[in-house]
């Protein structure tokens, strides 16, 4: 019940169109969920965090829609640009109980010019 | 500057060569945690460290050892390295607020191959 499950595994996607990456929890007793962008050679970095009380989460280019029904949640990355192009993981975390930080598989983001 | 450093940055070494992979951050923060990654199973926790001298199991623990013996270092131990611990290793720190963690930050990572 610690999984997180994160798709698509890889994306290519055109400058100015939109990156759509989705996850899906078990554990309930999660309370926060961030997103971390990864360039190459690099540790990762948060980008975006969201509550489970709110269903939506906008900052600038980037959007987490959070559904807490289906347990799920997803990362919009409006007019995607080069730059964008990163691996990105969810994550789901309980940071007030289990210590541990609890990782999907990540996503391969490549925006074309 | 804030930051996560981790030494060596890229280590090639032989199987059973006992090696060390530092980590030490300079944000006073309590938490510290080692991940590695692999292609296609992203970051898996190795160990944590909700403050000096307490340590736990994450979930890929076996082959590796820590130790927290000052609020900045965290270094990672591989006793006896074998070919399946070639990976790349993260250490990571974050703070805590009334009893919750924070965002964690990364360091660069450190490369490791064992032959």
């Amino acid at each position: 019940q610690q999984q997180v499950k994160q798709s698509p595994q890889s994306l290519i996607v055109q400058k100015g169109g939109i990156s759509i990456i989705n996850c899906a929890y078990e554990n309930t007793a999660f309370d926060y969920f961030p997103w971390y962008q990864q360039f190459p050679g690099k540790g990762p970095a948060l980008l975006i965090a969201i509550r489970p009380d709110v269903s939506e989460k906008k900052e600038g280019r980037f959007t987490i829609s959070f559904n807490k029904s289906a347990k799920q949640f997803s990362l919009h990355i409006m007019d995607s640009q080069p730059g964008d192009s990163a691996t990105y993981f969810c994550a789901g975390d309980n940071q007030g109980g289990s210590e541990k930080l609890v990782f999907g598989k990540g996503t391969k983001l490549t925006v074309n010019p | 500057e804030a930051q996560v450093t981790q030494n060596p940055r890229y280590l090639i070494t032989v199987t059973g060569k006992k090696l060390t992979v530092t980590c030490s951050q300079n944000m006073n923060h309590e938490y510290m945690s080692w991940y590695r990654q692999d292609p296609g199973l992203g970051l898996r926790q190795i160990y944590y460290s909700m403050n000096v001298e307490v340590t736990d199991k994450g979930d890929v623990p076996e082959g590796y050892k820590v130790s927290r013996k000052e609020k900045r270092n965290f270094p990672l131990i591989l006793e006896s390295p074998s070919p399946n611990q070639t990976s790349l290793y993260f250490c990571a720190s974050s703070s805590r607020t009334s009893g919750r963690r924070n965002e964690q930050f990364f360091g660069p990572g450190t490369r490791l191959t064992v032959l």
